[in-house]
């Protein structure tokens, strides 16, 4: 079954302790990005990746890192979370008819 | 940049009505997405289309890109339609997403 998978689904943290979301795809998709969700607004882009070792900024890149060591996985770092970054974070994975979204992962940082 | 507009913001509708969801948006684009988010959050690729009209089961959508709109038509609304519904214009390697509309179909 092709899928999205993100881990954790839920995380609550404190301000400055370091974190990765993970995410992986199983559908050999060269293109992956993170968005995330907040009240009142549609997704905006983090980061985006068009393949292995190739990433660039999205909309609002500030406050986190990725990487995409790998074809299936890109995971979202945030090395020191701030309160302003608690959000419903999303991985995708492909483009066009294409794009498939893992279930979110909900982050809380206090 | 783009900007992609979505009306009506909210909408509470009776089991077995119709409905029509609006986007709008400002300049050319790749293509156009609809994404129906349910009530557990999960993000479900509705539609891509760039242009014209595509239908599957009770939903279907048009676009008229030269007039910068697409529209979504829900028939004969069940509960399970709840939710809210995206849409999301494909430009510059990323989507640029409406605010959503949420959709409340009562039993």
């Amino acid at each position: 079954e092709a899928q999205v998978t993100q881990n954790p689904r839920y995380l609550i943290t404190v301000t400055g302790k370091k974190l990765t979301v993970t995410c992986s795809q199983n559908m050999n998709h060269e293109y992956m990005s993170w968005y995330r969700q907040d009240p009142g607004l549609g997704l905006r882009q983090i980061y985006y990746s068009m393949n292995v070792e190739v990433t660039d900024k999205g909309d609002v890149p500030e406050g986190y890192k990725v990487s995409r060591k790998e074809k299936r996985n890109f995971p979202l770092i945030l090395e020191s979370p701030s309160p302003n970054q608690t959000s419903l974070y999303f991985c995708a994975s492909g483009r066009g008819m294409g794009y498939t979204f893992g279930s979110g992962t909900r982050l809380t940082v206090v | 940049g783009i900007q992609v507009e979505q009306s009506p913001p909210d909408l509470i509708l009776q089991e077995g009505a119709n409905s029509t969801l609006r986007c709008n948006f400002s300049d050319s684009v790749n293509n156009l997405q609809w994404f129906h988010q349910n009530p557990w959050g999960q993000l479900i690729n509705l539609f891509y289309i760039p242009s014209g009209t595509k239908q599957n089961g009770r939903l279907s959508a048009t676009t008229v890109a030269t007039e910068r709109y697409s529209l979504l038509y829900i028939s004969s609304s069940q509960t399970t339609d709840s939710g809210v519904y995206f849409c999301a214009a494909d430009s510059n390697y990323q989507l640029i997403w409406g605010a959503g509309t949420k959709l409340i179909i009562k039993p």
